[in-house]
């Protein structure tokens, strides 16, 4: 089985400070995707990433990161220079491939303060 | 492009009432259709998974029951809701990665 978790339930950061979400996973399986997923107040899920694990190359989008380390079984989101749009609930998810059922962690909420 | 669409947005329905919510995606054809329930301040719990028309796979046990009767369509259903049906209902597609609904919320009263 599975198990995607986000120990941080809450984050608070001032306006333009760095914030980095924490997600750590757990599986048997050697072929495996994890995401990346923020909730706004309006409650629709918006896909941020896609990662496979055989591509543990860093990514960057605009003021967003993501760190990819197997070893530690880490997929780490770092959002630089934070703004107050930032603030959602952000989830971390896992599964097997394509057509697989996503394993979701328990969602971090991040409040940017102006 | 691909879209889903997810209604109603909101709803208000009294204990040992029926429930149906209806989730259409539109641009894709054969995805994987899922029911996830986010309760208040919690994360998400899969309901239901549907690989094909008929097909339907049932996370945890329940009051809720789904179908899918079109290739694009998902149902989900009660016949009589409980206090503990509660919560924001989202309907998700996928091939890769998963897109989701904007999500209904039902209060149970």
């Amino acid at each position: 089985a599975q198990k995607v978790t986000q120990a941080q339930t809450e984050i608070s950061v001032v306006e333009k400070e760095d914030v980095t979400l924490d997600c750590v996973y757990e599986t048997r399986d050697t072929t495996y995707y994890l995401f990346w997923y923020k909730q706004p107040p309006s409650g629709e899920l918006v896909f941020l990433i896609r990662r496979n694990s055989f591509d543990e190359q860093n990514e960057i989008s605009g003021r967003y990161s993501w760190n990819f380390q197997k070893s530690t079984s880490s997929f780490n989101f770092t959002i630089t220079a934070s703004q107050v749009v930032d603030s959602a609930v952000y989830f971390c998810a896992l599964n097997l491939g394509g057509n697989e059922k996503l394993t979701f962690g328990t969602g971090t909420r991040l409040t940017i303060i102006p | 492009s691909q879209t889903i669409h997810q209604w109603p947005a909101t709803l208000v329905q009294p204990v040992g009432s029926p429930l149906s919510l209806e989730c259409t995606v539109e641009g894709t054809s054969n995805p994987n259709l899922y029911w996830y329930r986010q309760a208040a301040g919690r994360g998400l719990q899969l309901l239901f998974y549907s690989v094909g028309i008929g097909q339907i796979s049932s996370e945890v046990p329940q009051n809720l029951s789904a179908s899918r009767p079109q290739d694009r369509q998902f149902i989900l259903s009660s016949k009589k809701l409980l206090l503990s049906d509660s919560g924001f209902y989202l309907c998700a597609w996928s091939k890769t990665e998963a897109f989701f609904g904007q999500g209904t919320r039902l209060t149970v009263v």
